[in-house]
């Protein structure tokens, strides 16, 4: 069974530049989510979709942004990248009812130069 | 708003010591709550979980209980190995929010 899958494992961009993330969920879970986490911190939650609409949002500005598609795989796009943004970006699938129960990726690592 | 606090690390420990990590929260309503462990490089893995009150969650040798008389969910093993290194992360899932909140997370060292 496999789990949940992340692509790129590594990525290095330029301050200004967009970047998209992909995550592919768990066989049979519904729902994504994605967080972000800064060297040495905890992860903080992006966003949720389910049904191919966002259904949370944290405290993220709109240059973050996603997208989920009919097969429940998802995008995370950053626009305008800042230095600040450097991080590992998680990605989580869960199903909908008992959404609490989330299984992670391995995550994408983002450096912003 | 929703918030988890855990102490702070680096803990070291030699191996086959008792292990304890602190975890406290801030929430409103009845979350539910977890802890999760990071190895060097990977995401996160799911470890243990409790869902309400007086819950004991328990896996691979780790324990935590729900206090909400504390609202704590203190991580525990009786004996560590070099194996359990890794950060440790406590976080807790409030159903209003459709979201986890994480702790800064714990770094453990065991030495042999």
């Amino acid at each position: 069974d496999a789990g949940v899958t992340q692509s790129p494992t590594h990525l290095i961009k330029t301050r200004g530049q967009q970047v998209t993330l992909r995550c592919s969920p768990k066989s049979g879970h519904d729902t994504v989510s994605w967080y972000q986490q800064a060297l040495g911190q905890g992860p903080q939650f992006i966003f949720q979709y389910y049904e191919e609409e966002e259904r949370q949002r944290g405290n993220f500005p709109d240059r973050f942004s996603g997208h989920q598609f009919p097969n429940y795989s998802s995008e995370l796009n950053v626009n305008a990248l800042l230095l600040g943004d450097s991080a590992l970006y998680l990605c989580a699938s869960s199903l909908v009812r008992g959404s609490y129960e989330q299984y992670f990726g391995p995550g994408t690592r983002l450096t912003v130069t | 708003g929703d918030s988890v606090t855990q102490m702070e690390g680096p803990v070291t420990l030699s191996e086959e010591a008792f292990l304890t990590i602190n975890c406290t929260y801030t929430a409103t309503g009845y979350p539910s709550l977890f802890w999760y462990v990071q190895y060097p490089g990977e995401g996160l893995q799911l470890l243990l979980k409790a869902t309400k009150a007086d819950d004991k969650g328990s896996n691979k040798g780790f324990e935590a209980t729900y206090r909400k008389e504390t609202t704590s969910f203190h991580l525990e093993k009786g004996s560590v190995q070099v194996s359990d290194s890794a950060v440790y992360f406590c976080a807790l899932y409030n159903n209003a929010g459709n979201m986890l909140t994480f702790g800064g997370g714990t770094r453990l060292m065991v030495k042999p």
